[in-house]
């Protein structure tokens, strides 16, 4: 398996604009993991999928945001519109169970001008 | 409201010493406890977890302690390599989450 695979790699945007990421999980993990990486506070969860179903979306900071998993091998995490403030590493990570070892992608770095 | 705290940003280690990472917790609720290690333009990789039930978990070099009454967790590293320099995050997973800190960069040098 070729692991967690996230796109694109590198987004550079401008404010307003809306931002696509995209997320292909392990074969087999029933469970997905969006995450922000910034300086001031590390690894933020944004939203939690089990089984294609949306979980815990507490972590996503606004309106803006919003993530869809329409099947087990596919996630998208949406941006419109999109911020300087929303420049960030965003990672996608999946695993067989909220409760063990989650496998991350290599991240997209997000670039909001 | 961090639930995982790692409230050492960085920490400089001669190569060969030991390295010693801390991490405090503050919801109950958790019951497993991992370490990750992130290179630059790398996702983070999973190292080393421990249960609630165990207070101490080895592998290698690398030893995780649990210290549950005071809600808090160590990495230990011994002895320290050159390759062993870059962020490491402590996460604690409890109920539907998988929640981590804010990360510390190690470095070890030669």
């Amino acid at each position: 398996d070729a692991g967690v695979i996230q796109s694109p790699r590198h987004e550079v945007t401008e404010m307003g604009q809306e931002v696509t990421l995209r997320c292909k999980p392990i074969s087999g993990h029933n469970s997905l993991f969006w995450y922000r990486q910034t300086m001031m506070r590390g690894l933020e969860l944004l939203i939690y999928f089990n089984n294609n179903v949306p979980i815990d979306d507490s972590g996503m900071p606004e309106d803006r945001f919003s993530a869809k998993m329409p099947n087990a091998s596919f996630s998208t995490l949406k941006i419109q519109p999109s911020e300087p403030r929303d420049s960030a590493v965003y990672f996608c990570a999946s695993s067989t169970s909220p409760r063990f070892e989650a496998f991350f992608g290599q991240g997209t770095r997000l670039t909001v001008v | 409201d961090q639930q995982v705290k790692q409230n050492s940003p960085s920490l400089s280690v001669q190569e060969g010493r030991i390295s010693i990472l801390n991490c405090d917790y503050t919801n109950s609720m958790f019951d497993y406890f991992l370490w990750y290690k992130k290179y630059p333009a790398e996702g983070p990789t999973f190292l080393i977890s421990i249960s609630s039930i165990k207070d101490k978990n080895e592998d290698g070099r690398f030893t995780v302690f649990l210290n549950k009454s005071a809600k808090h967790l160590s990495l230990h590293i011994v002895p320290s390599q050159p390759g062993d320099s870059a962020v490491y995050f402590c996460a604690a997973s409890g109920g539907n989450k998988l929640v981590f800190g804010a990360g510390t960069i190690l470095r070890v040098k030669s």
